[in-house]
């Protein structure tokens, strides 16, 4: 597509439940990125994939969270149990990697706004 | 390990005006230097970035920034602000072997007329 796509825009959810959320990057990017955002703050990295391999999943906060990118396109990360303290804006953004060509640079999509009641 | 601080929260001025926000940055390795800006209900979008080469670099919208290596600061510039340029501004950091970008916390600049 022509930016990066992400659903549900918003998604309120009960504590205990489970939540995937979805992530379509710009066609072509190899790697994919998701972010956190709480309110007032910058966006703190979770994890990223190149192609389907996930590279660095240093920034999950703890196993309740877990991401894929099964074909090496769209990406879900998946928050399971959700507690109250997981309400925030998930971001995905994606990325040209060619190795020495890489410039880091990342396109955003608008992001999902999560809300544990 | 990499860090970002954004040394103002919000910077309000009035149109017309310059503005400067203010970037540190602190990387055990080389780093791309990167200021993104984010309008209401819009995902980030790239503003500048530095790579290598010149320390001064121009962006869209009429911004620039320096890189300055003895300071570790890159911070952001803008001779004459519009209403438009009302937004959040998030400067980033990512090592040069790619992987994950650092983020500040963001600076809320407000143009008032």
């Amino acid at each position: 597509g022509a930016g990066v796509s992400q659903s549900p825009r918003y998604k309120v959810t009960k504590r205990g439940q489970d939540v995937a959320l979805r992530c379509d990057p710009i066609s072509g990017h190899v790697s994919l990125y998701w972010y956190r955002q709480a309110l007032g703050q910058g966006p703190e990295f979770l994890t990223y994939f190149n192609y389907e391999a996930q590279q660095d999943k240093s920034g999950l906060p703890n196993d309740r969270f877990s991401a894929e990118r099964p074909e090496g396109s769209i990406s879900t990360l998946t928050i399971q149990r959700t507690e109250q303290r997981d309400s925030a804006m998930y971001r995905c953004a994606s990325s040209q990697t060619t190795g020495l060509t890489n410039t880091g640079e990342l396109f955003f999509g608008e992001g999902s706004r999560l809300t544990v009641l | 390990a990499q860090s970002v601080t954004q040394l103002d929260s919000q910077v309000p001025v009035f149109e017309e005006a310059p503005v400067e926000l203010r970037c540190n940055y602190s990387s055990s390795v080389s780093v791309y230097l990167f200021w993104y800006v984010q309008y209401p209900n819009q995902g980030l979008q790239l503003l500048l970035k530095y790579l290598s080469g010149s320390t001064l670099v121009k962006g869209i919208n009429g911004f620039e920034a320096e890189f300055n290596k003895s300071q570790t600061s890159f911070h952001l510039r803008k001779p004459s602000v519009h209403i438009s340029d009302t937004a959040e501004y998030f400067c980033a950091v990512t090592n040069t072997n790619a992987g994950k970008s650092t983020f500040g916390d963001g600076t809320t600049l407000t143009v008032k007329p």
